[in-house]
């Protein structure tokens, strides 16, 4: 099994800063297929980056994902207030799926 | 718009079963592998299963695998979920997933006695 190990476990940062979640993985993610969600209480989770670098259709370019093999990175350049939330890594390149333990961005 | 909308969770006695639906609009159901995905009350994310466009390929989570049978209809553009022998840590909310197009907003299964 594919472990994916996001880090830091909590980001405490302030709007208009900087944001950069990790995300390695025990084995190299087949063809980079790795995706970022963002989830908020209570809703589900919502796709940012897919194919470890694509953004997803209606997602700012403030977000973009970058890496390859077993190293992954979501940067969010500059954090508007909406942005707070836990954000998952997941790959999907190798059986099982599996997805990280998820890095909380907090104000 | 991607729609993914999910049915059939419920409260259910330990060792009994519960069949999920997922219906899916805004895209070409019949070109995706569709996904379960489940979260236990204040957890993360647990891949459960999936299934290949045209139904002939599945795959389970080991934790699922002889008690959790995904199956999808291509001619009315629904995902099943069908969960027999069912365990108190079967108990989360279920998403019916795209993983490159969008999540449903998930169904709530119990199981509890």
């Amino acid at each position: 099994e594919t472990v994916l190990t996001q880090s830091p476990g909590t980001l405490s940062l302030s709007p208009g800063e900087r944001a950069t979640l990790s995300c390695r993985a025990s084995q190299s993610v087949s063809n980079n297929y790795l995706a970022w969600y963002q989830q908020k209480p209570d809703q589900a989770p919502r796709l940012l980056i897919y194919d470890a670098s694509s953004r997803a259709t209606g997602i700012p370019d403030r977000f973009s994902g970058s890496g390859s093999g077993t190293d992954f990175t979501l940067t969010i350049s500059r954090l508007e207030p909406e942005d707070f939330a836990v954000y998952y890594c997941l790959q999907y390149g190798n059986l099982p799926l599996t997805f990280g333990g998820g890095t909380k961005v907090e104000i | 718009e991607v729609q993914l909308v999910e049915s059939g969770g419920g409260l259910v006695q330990p060792g009994g079963s519960l069949r999920l639906s997922c219906a899916a609009s805004g895209f070409t159901f019949t070109s995706y592998w569709m996904h379960w995905v489940r979260q236990a009350p204040g957890k993360g994310l647990v891949w459960v299963s999936r299934i290949s466009s045209d139904g002939s390929i599945t795959n389970y989570a080991d934790s699922v695998k002889g008690r959790f049978t995904i199956s999808r209809d291509n001619a009315k553009n629904t995902l099943h979920l069908q969960m027999n022998s069912l365990r108190v840590e079967d108990t989360a909310v279920y998403y019916c997933v795209n993983i490159l197009l969008g999540w449903g907003q998930g169904t709530m299964v119990t199981v509890s006695s």
